[in-house]
């Protein structure tokens, strides 16, 4: 595997369901991004990590919660979503927090939330 | 914070003719600009990106971009576009000493045969 990948590609749940986005990156960086794609509206960061430590969260909601037990891997924890939750949900991962900042994208969680 | 603006949300263009999709960010102070590109059911691909130097920079798949300080603008342009163009295309820009990306809200290239 190279680069960032995601699992599952398609996830479909109930509001009272858990359930967890998974995120691994190939590329030795430091620093891992969960954003969030609605239609219409520009891509929302959620969560971002430096070295396994959460270093931004901007006011997610606590149904979704993030882990980096390592710098190649990041999750999201999903629990009692709504229906507004509905979205595509994409890991990135860049060198560090600092510098260029260019950001490498894996391919996605399509979310539904019925 | 920096916001970006991409005024055309779609570009319906004829294959081979040229293109220009236009970005526009808020800040004045130093930035990074960047153009991604995301085809159906897929994440976002790095087009081309302007850290310093040459305003005039080249990306993959013969897209090339303009910073202009000035009018804070970063417009995309390809002068023949190819069916396989059509996706949708993001504008990124992120400050000296900030966390992350901001991002536009995209403009959906279409090609028509």
């Amino acid at each position: 595997e190279t680069g960032v990948t995601q699992t599952p590609r398609h996830l479909v749940m109930g509001m009272t369901n858990k359930k967890s986005l998974k995120c691994e990156q190939h590329l030795g960086h430091n620093a891992m991004y969960w954003y969030k794609q609605s239609a219409k509206k520009p891509l929302e960061l959620m969560f971002v990590y430096s070295l396994e430590e959460r270093v931004e969260n901007n006011s997610v909601p606590s149904r979704f919660s993030p882990e980096c037990p390592n710098s190649s891997h990041l999750f999201l924890h999903l629990h009692t979503l709504q229906p507004e939750d509905s979205a595509l949900y994409l890991c990135a991962s860049s060198p560090g927090t600092s510098g260029t900042r260019e950001q490498f994208f894996g391919p996605g969680t399509r979310l539904t939330v019925l | 914070a920096q916001s970006v603006t991409q005024l055309d949300s779609q570009v319906p263009v004829f294959e081979e003719a040229p293109v220009e999709l236009r970005c526009n960010y808020s800040s004045s102070v130093s930035v990074y600009l960047f153009w991604y590109v995301q085809y159906p059911n897929q994440g976002l691909q790095l087009l081309l990106k302007y850290l310093s130097g040459s305003t005039l920079v080249k990306g993959i798949n013969g897209f090339e971009a303009e910073f202009n300080k000035s009018q804070t603008s970063f417009h995309l342009r390809k002068p023949s576009v190819h069916i396989s163009d059509t996706a949708e295309y993001f504008c990124a820009v992120s400050e000296a000493g900030a966390n992350n990306l901001f991002f536009g809200t995209g403009t959906r290239l279409t090609v028509i045969p």
